[in-house]
């Protein structure tokens, strides 16, 4: 099974702050990975597919870089919006998801 | 609109038994693969199943160990999940999900989840 490892678990930051989020997997996924954003009570919502595309209606301020094992989502500047926990997923093998970093107010 | 609706959660005793259903609409159901998902009190997400457009191939995660089943009705619109010998750590939202309809096995489409709590 491939495993998906998140950094950092919370984040603290301020709007306006440029936030990176690193998503590491077992065994190479080539871009074989997903970023989703999820608030409270809520289902999930995709940002990224394929390591670095973004998905249709999602702001620019986010992007997503890597292939191979390591990954990033970046967020350019941070806005009140943007406060929730975000999930990587590998769908090379079957799918897995990250244990979520929650960005929080700091 | 596009648009997944869960139904069927709810309160199960230990060793019981759930159908989850999940009503699609506002795009063509046959065409898409579909998954569920589950997500714990607090915790993260977890894969739990996949169906192709078909239901010709069909997978599970390991952890479930054959006690759930996966199956779809393209007449219907609409996704299940048999869910049998029910354990406390069952206990979680339970996400329809739709993968795009690229080459990406992504998921670009979730249904708002229904909840199934596993307690005596």
């Amino acid at each position: 099974d491939i495993q998906m490892t998140q950094s950092p678990s919370t984040l603290s930051a301020s709007v306006g702050d440029r936030v990176t989020i690193t998503c590491r997997a077992s065994q190479s996924i080539s871009s074989w990975l997903a970023w989703y954003q999820q608030k409270p009570g809520k289902a999930p919502k995709l940002l990224i597919y394929k390591a670095s595309s973004l998905q249709s209606g999602v702001p620019s301020r986010f992007s997503g870089s890597g292939s191979g094992t390591e990954f990033t989502l970046t967020i350019s500047s941070l806005q009140p919006d943007d406060f929730a926990t975000y999930y990587c997923q590998q769908y090379n093998s079957y799918w897995t998801f990250g244990q979520g970093t929650k960005v929080e107010i700091k | 609109e596009v648009q997944l609706v869960e139904s069927g959660g709810g309160l199960v005793q230990p060793g019981g038994s759930l159908r989850l259903s999940c009503a699609a609409s506002g795009f063509t159901f046959s065409s898409y693969e579909m998954n569920w998902v589950r997500q714990a009190p607090g915790k993260g997400l977890e894969w739990v199943s996949y169906i192709s457009s078909s239901g010709s191939t069909i997978y599970y995660a390991d952890s479930l160990k054959g006690r759930f089943t996966i199956s779809r009705d393209n007449a219907k619109n609409s996704l299940y999940l048999q869910m049998n010998s029910l354990r406390a750590e069952d206990t979680a939202v339970y996400y329809c999900a739709r993968e795009m309809a690229t080459v990406d096995d992504a998921f670009d489409i979730w249904g708002q989840g229904t909840m199934v709590t596993v307690s005596s």
